[in-house]
This record gives structure tokens, C-alpha cells and sequence, in this order.
């Protein structure tokens, strides 16, 4: 099975802080993508890469960055921590074969309080 | 764009009763469907998936889905649930270039199982 590795569960960072989640998969995915998940809000996307060093804006990319140097690789970037980042950070990961989506594959989640 | 809707925020049913999950999308073309389930604490795990064929489609763990059309839903059911199956439920649309489709989840139905 496809593992998808999220480096940290939990994380507490100061407001103001350049913040690091880093997300890697095994199986060779060409499509990884950053959710931030809020009660009643259900998952929201934030950045998603089909390819190596390509990126795309997802709905809510707004205070984040990312960076995909390598391809099992997708790092989400906090430029400046604010309290309105405290959330789950999902990463998940996907494999389009011959034209048809078969779902994603998620992480566990990196849950992110900043104070 | 595309939206999906949940309408049960939270739903309740006793050990070996029927469940019956509500999903209604918004969509310009034939949609990609998915559910997926989420247990505390954890990341999200695919049930079952609809992309053409047959529109009732089996997934694990006893689950089965129909896609209905003519109604824009996608309906998650389960003909006897049991205490292991308290999660929270998502259903998802996948829209975008054929094969690299972005999901847009539905903010999601907590369910809880009563002995």
C-alpha cells in the first residue's frame, strides 16, 4: 500500500515563526496535495503540485507557500505563523493511471496550534 | 466550481440499524465520487469510489454508495452498522483535467453508535 509520512502529529509554534510540514510518500505519486481541515469547514485546499517543482494555488493559499524539490517530497510552508493557521494540515498524494482519478491517499495529519 | 453538500452535521444509530448518509453535489459534467471515512485523530481512508458503470458501487468495510443523477446524489449506506464504524464521514467531487481531478470535500456527518 501507498504510505503517505507526515513528519510531525502534533506541533506548537510561536506567532510570527516560519513553520515547516513536511509530507513524503513512497510509491512514486505524480500529484500531492495540502488540505487544512476546521471543524464544520470540512477540508479546504491549500496548494497541490502535479510534478516536480510545479506548483498550483488551491482555494486558500493565502499566508502559505510550498515546495516540491524532489518527487515523493511536498513540504507546505507558514511564511509567519498567525493563530488563524491553527488547524489539521492533511497532505495527501495520488496516481491518475491512464486518465482516471482512483482517489487520494492521506497522511495521518500534522495538528498545528500557533500562539 | 464544483461544491458538494453534506446536509447531516451529526447522526446517531443504534448498533445494527441501518445508515443512510447523505451527499448532494454540484456539478457541469459527469462527476468523479468518492467517500472517504475518518476516524479520531487520523487521516482519511477511502471507502469507495464512482468515476462510469454501474451506479451502485461497493466499498469496504460493508459500505455501498449510489450515484443518482438526476438528483445530484451520492448517498452512502450501510445495511447494519457496527460500534467500530463511529468516524466522520466525507464525501467528495473530483472536477478538473481528466485524470488529475482536485477533490472538493463536503464539510462532513460525525457519526455516533449507541450500544
Amino acid at each position: 500500500d501507498v504510505k503517505v509520512t507526515q513528519s510531525s502529529r502534533y506541533l506548537v509554534k510561536r506567532t510570527g515563526e516560519k513553520v515547516f510540514l513536511e509530507c513524503v510518500q513512497d510509491m512514486d505519486h505524480e500529484n500531492m496535495f495540502w488540505y487544512r481541515q476546521d471543524p464544520g469547514l470540512g477540508l479546504r485546499l491549500i496548494y497541490f503540485s502535479y510534478d516536480v517543482k510545479m506548483k498550483e494555488k488551491g482555494d486558500i493559499p493565502e499566508g502559505y507557500s510550498v515546495s516540491r524539490e524532489k518527487k515523493e517530497r511536498f513540504s507546505l510552508i507558514l511564511e509567519s505563523a498567525s493563530t488563524n493557521q491553527t488547524s489539521m494540515y492533511l497532505c495527501a498524494s495520488s496516481l491518475p493511471r491512464q486518465g482516471i482519478n482512483y482517489g487520494y491517499t492521506f497522511g495521518s495529519g500534522t495538528r498545528l496550534t500557533v500562539v | 466550481a464544483q461544491s458538494v453538500t453534506q446536509p447531516d452535521i451529526h447522526i446517531t444509530v443504534s448498533e445494527g440499524a441501518s445508515l443512510e448518509l447523505r451527499c448532494n453535489y454540484s456539478y457541469g459534467a459527469t462527476p468523479y465520487l468518492f467517500w472517504y471515512v475518518q476516524s479520531p485523530g487520523q487521516g482519511l481512508q477511502l471507502l469507495l469510489k464512482y468515476f462510469s458503470g454501474d451506479t451502485l458501487v461497493q466499498g469496504i468495510k460493508g459500505f455501498e454508495a449510489e450515484f443518482k443523477r438526476s438528483q445530484s446524489s451520492f448517498n452512502l449506506r450501510k445495511p447494519s452498522v457496527h460500534w467500530s464504524d463511529a468516524a466522520e464521514y466525507f464525501c467528495a467531487v473530483g472536477a478538473g483535467d481528466f485524470g488529475n481531478e482536485k477533490l472538493t470535500f463536503g464539510t462532513g456527518t460525525r457519526l455516533t453508535i449507541i450500544p
